[in-house]
């Protein structure tokens, strides 16, 4: 059973350009998580989806920065207009707890580190 | 809004026992869960407490005592590439699913 995937592992963009950043959750996992790590910091919760619905975008920047999760394919996180502050590792992790369930054990991705120009 | 307290950096000898320590903030508690991060790789889990108690998993157990908001990781037997970061999480304080996390516990296991 393969590990939560994610594309590109590194990618670098100049400002102003986009950055789209791919995940595809564990397999039988409908819930999907991202979140942004700076160097020597945690790691800070943007946004929760599950299939086609976003449960909880509070900690996305609430410019240029979106997220989906088709029906069919990857999630996507999407930052427009890349700025250098932006740079920083975005992990990706699932789960398939069901509603309810306390433990919640999340499964994360390798990450894709975005470096701005 | 919710809040986590770890140290920053522990340093411990290769064979020996390291605990450590979380302390947590939050006004809806879901249980306290323990992630590993090696450099440039990903988080692990390694752990969860919903209840007070010891959970033990091999050389690694946890601690939690509710009335005291504070948890602990208890590494035995320390080896070289236990050397990573650990972060203490919880879950949003509203219930949902995504995890809160401390801003991690630096750990360098010396011969």
């Amino acid at each position: 059973n393969a590990g939560v995937m994610q594309n590109p592992r590194h990618l670098v963009r100049r400002r102003g350009q986009e950055a789209r950043l791919r995940c595809s959750p564990m397999k039988g996992h409908s819930h999907v998580y991202w979140y942004r790590q700076l160097p020597e910091e945690g790691l800070k919760f943007m946004v929760y989806l599950q299939k086609e619905n976003i449960i909880d975008e509070s900690g996305m920047p609430k410019e240029r920065f979106s997220a989906e999760f088709p029906k069919e394919g990857p999630s996507i996180l999407r930052i427009q207009q890349v700025v250098r502050g932006d740079s920083a590792a975005y992990f990706c992790a699932s789960s398939l707890s069901a509603a309810g369930e306390t433990r919640n054990e999340q499964f994360f991705g390798p990450g894709t580190r975005l470096t701005v120009l | 809004g919710q809040s986590l307290e770890q140290p920053s950096e522990v340093t411990a000898v290769e064979g020996a026992i390291v605990q450590i320590n979380c302390t947590y903030q939050t006004s809806g508690f879901y249980g306290l869960s323990w992630y590993q991060q090696h450099d440039g790789g990903a988080p692990t889990f390694l752990s969860y407490n919903g209840l007070d108690g010891l959970e033990e998993t091999g050389r690694f157990s946890s601690f939690l005592s509710r009335s005291d908001s504070y948890g602990y990781l208890l590494l035995q037997e320390l080896q070289m590439k236990d050397s990573a970061s650990y972060f203490c999480a919880v879950r949003d304080e509203t219930g949902a699913n995504n995890l809160f996390f401390g801003t991690g516990t630096r750990l360098t296991v010396i011969p």
